[in-house]
């Protein structure tokens, strides 16, 4: 596609489920990057990839966070037990440049509500 | 994670007025400056890449200036439109930490 695609665009889950949300980055962008927005703040880093591998994962807020990005395009972004506290609007972005070089390329975003 | 603020946090503009607001961000090891605008509904878009000190960037009615050395940015809107109404983020990044540090956004309404 000719941009960032996120799926699903609202999800509303129960506490304690887990929950999916893939992106799809523009085609040959090798950095991919998860954030995460909560309301009345900053866009916050969660982790990059750099092709297939996280390059850095110290976004991610404890081990019920996981993404994978296996063949270095879609990526998912995956959260076990999901708590209320993890509502929010989650963006990726893509990036043709590798290290924080360019300029980002996002999503619409996916927002999760956990009741 | 650097600590980026922005100021206001919002502000309503006549249609018509110019405005102007702040990013302010680490000084040392700076590498990079982002602005992004984010309308309601949509993704957000860059608007400039700033890298240099004493950087001044235009796009349209939009343009923003850089102070690495103070450590702050302006992005300045002219002759402000409905269709300027948006959350405009700034992010910093450093030559030791190259991800994006977001600020917690301008909100911008423009009054008809």
């Amino acid at each position: 596609g000719a941009g960032v695609s996120q799926t699903p665009s609202n999800k509303v889950t129960e506490k304690g489920k887990y929950v999916e949300l893939r992106c799809d980055p523009i085609s040959g962008h090798t950095a991919l990057y998860w954030y995460r927005q909560s309301l009345g703040q900053g866009p916050e880093f969660l982790i990059y990839f750099q092709g297939t591998g996280a390059a850095d994962d110290s976004g991610l807020p404890n081990d019920r966070f996981f993404a994978v990005r296996p063949e270095g395009s879609v990526s998912t972004l995956k959260i076990q037990r999901t708590e209320r506290g993890d509502s929010a609007v989650y963006l990726c972005a893509s990036s043709s440049q590798a290290f924080g070089g360019g300029e980002l390329f996002f999503g619409e975003g996916s927002r999760l509500t956990v009741l | 994670i650097l600590n980026v603020e922005q100021s206001p946090q919002s502000l309503h503009v006549q249609e018509g007025d110019s405005t102007n607001f702040t990013c302010s961000f680490p000084s040392s090891n700076f590498y990079a400056l982002h602005w992004y605008r984010w309308e309601t509904a949509k993704s957000p878009e860059a608007l400039f890449v700033m890298t240099l000190n004493g950087d001044e960037k235009k796009k349209g009615r939009i343009s923003a200036t850089l102070n690495t050395k103070e450590g702050y940015s302006y992005l300045y809107i002219k002759g402000s439109q409905p269709e300027d109404s948006a959350t405009y983020l700034c992010a910093s990044s450093t030559f030791n930490d190259y991800k994006l540090s977001f600020g917690a956004g301008t909100t911008v309404t423009v009054r008809a």
